[in-house]
């Protein structure tokens, strides 16, 4: 069965530092793309970043940029100088088709605090 | 273009009351979801269509009746309301492709509170 784990329920980090936010899913896909998804107070699902999984060079968007170790299934976040409006719950995504459903699974988020 | 949209955002129905959630949007995407978000949890497939006339269920899929008669709409029907509904709903559309799914664009949800 496709997983997908987010071990840091709760992060804090002051602003302006760099965070990083872990993920590891487990597949036996071969071609799978996997996403980062950012939820603020006001609930909306953001999409910040995605990863096609055949290639070996690492999503960037701005301040956001992953790390895809695709061997050991891990696909982390890292948020480089961290600002207030990054506060926000984030959830890793893995789109998959389970019984002929197709889905996205989702971590059970992070919620990560920008402090001023 | 809107992207996705959902109404209502907020609603408060007794248990045994049946209402609609409404969900369309105006990218002419042909894949359209429910999910249901719970504290913990993450979230959670409801239905989901891959285009006008076909639906199919999701993985917590009872209570809950979808159709989908054109690509823009998607309504989500509560039948019997009951307090284990409680949660938020999101709606969410993509591009449809044999595998994998693309990426998804949700709309802003609707609380629900079943008393």
């Amino acid at each position: 069965a496709q997983t997908v784990t987010q071990s840091q329920p709760e992060m804090s980090v002051q602003e302006a530092e760099t965070v990083t936010l872990s993920c590891t899913y487990d597949t036996s896909e071969s071609n799978y793309y996997l996403f980062w998804y950012k939820q603020p107070p006001s609930r909306q699902m953001i999409l910040v970043i995605r990863q096609e999984a055949y290639k070996q060079q690492n999503a960037t968007e701005n301040r956001f940029s992953v790390n895809f170790q695709k061997a050991a299934k891990s696909f982390s976040l890292k948020i480089s100088d961290s600002q207030l409006g990054d506060t926000a719950m984030y959830f890793c995504a893995f789109p998959t088709t389970i019984q002929g459903a197709q889905k996205l699974v989702f971590g059970q988020g992070t919620r990560l605090t920008i402090n001023p | 273009n809107a992207g996705v949209t959902q109404t209502p955002k907020f609603q408060v129905l007794k248990t045994g009351q049946s209402m609609t959630l409404q969900c369309a949007q105006d990218m002419n995407h042909e894949y359209m979801s429910w999910y249901r978000q719970d504290p913990g949890m993450g979230l959670r497939l409801i239905h989901y269509s891959v285009g006008a006339g076909i639906t199919d269920q999701g993985e917590v899929p009872n209570g809950y009746n979808v159709s989908r008669s054109t690509t823009e709409d998607f309504p989500l029907r509560l039948l019997s309301a009951a307090p284990s509904q409680t949660s938020v709903y999101f709606c969410a559309s993509s591009y449809y492709t044999s595998s994998p799914v693309y990426e998804q664009y949700f709309g802003p949800g609707t609380r629900l509170t079943v008393t």
